[in-house]
């Protein structure tokens, strides 16, 4: 299972792009690299899903540069209610199953 | 539309004592099932894993254990609970469906273990 790496913890401001990074140097050629954020006293929810290049939806976007072995998410003018831990996973969507472990995520805190 | 519950939400026991906590998932069939486990303040570690009926897989040694009686529910279990245990258990689910987005984790709202 390829290992990943965030920054610990981020901070930013309303209304500023903030772009997390995720390191999987030894991503497999089958692996995809999902993104969820966690709220207190919640699970996590998924928030995005690539493989490569760039992927978008409606709350963020996800970059993904050829070799693959980094992936920044991207949240465009972020608010209060974005203060969250971000996780990200790489892990093989094309087998029927997956043991999908989360690193220790990286805690966004967004001040007004 | 696919559904996942889990009870208790809170629950307080003593050491020693037994545990149970449920998951069940609807609208799908099938799925993979997990629990995680997240003390305060922490990241979310793995503790078990099933990719169907009676099929379960541990990751860490630990006085807990999971069953799978039926496709859709996923049990943990403890007979004599540690101090330790206290934290907040999350069941999961996952399925092999591109519309669902493949491997996706879906949690449900957690269970706040405290022991005494």
């Amino acid at each position: 299972l390829a290992k990943t790496t965030q920054p610990i913890s981020m901070d930013s401001y309303e209304g500023q792009e903030v772009n997390i990074t995720c390191s999987h140097n030894n991503i497999a050629t089958n692996d995809y690299i999902t993104w969820y954020q966690q709220f207190p006293s919640q699970g996590p929810r998924f928030i995005i899903q690539g493989y490569k290049t760039k992927v978008t939806n409606e709350v963020a976007s996800l970059f993904i540069p050829a070799d693959r072995k980094s992936s920044t998410l991207s949240l465009p003018r972020v608010s209060l209610s974005d203060t969250a831990v971000y996780y990200c996973l790489v892990g093989d969507i094309n087998t029927g199953f997956q043991k999908l472990v989360f690193g220790t995520g990286t805690r966004l805190l967004v001040s007004p | 539309s696919q559904t996942i519950h889990q009870w208790p939400a809170t629950l307080v026991q003593p050491v020693g004592s037994p545990l149970s906590l449920e998951c069940t998932v609807e609208g799908t069939s099938n799925p993979n099932l997990y629990w995680y486990r997240q003390a305060a303040g922490r990241g979310l570690q793995l503790l078990f894993y099933s990719v169907g009926i009676g099929q379960i897989s541990s990751e860490v040694p630990q006085n807990l254990s999971a069953s799978r009686p039926q496709d859709r529910q996923f049990i943990l279990s403890s007979k004599k609970l540690l101090l330790s245990d206290s934290g907040f258990y999350l069941c999961a689910w996952s399925a092999l469906t591109r519309r669902s987005g493949a491997n996706v984790l879906t949690f449900g709202a957690g269970s706040r273990l405290t022991v005494l």
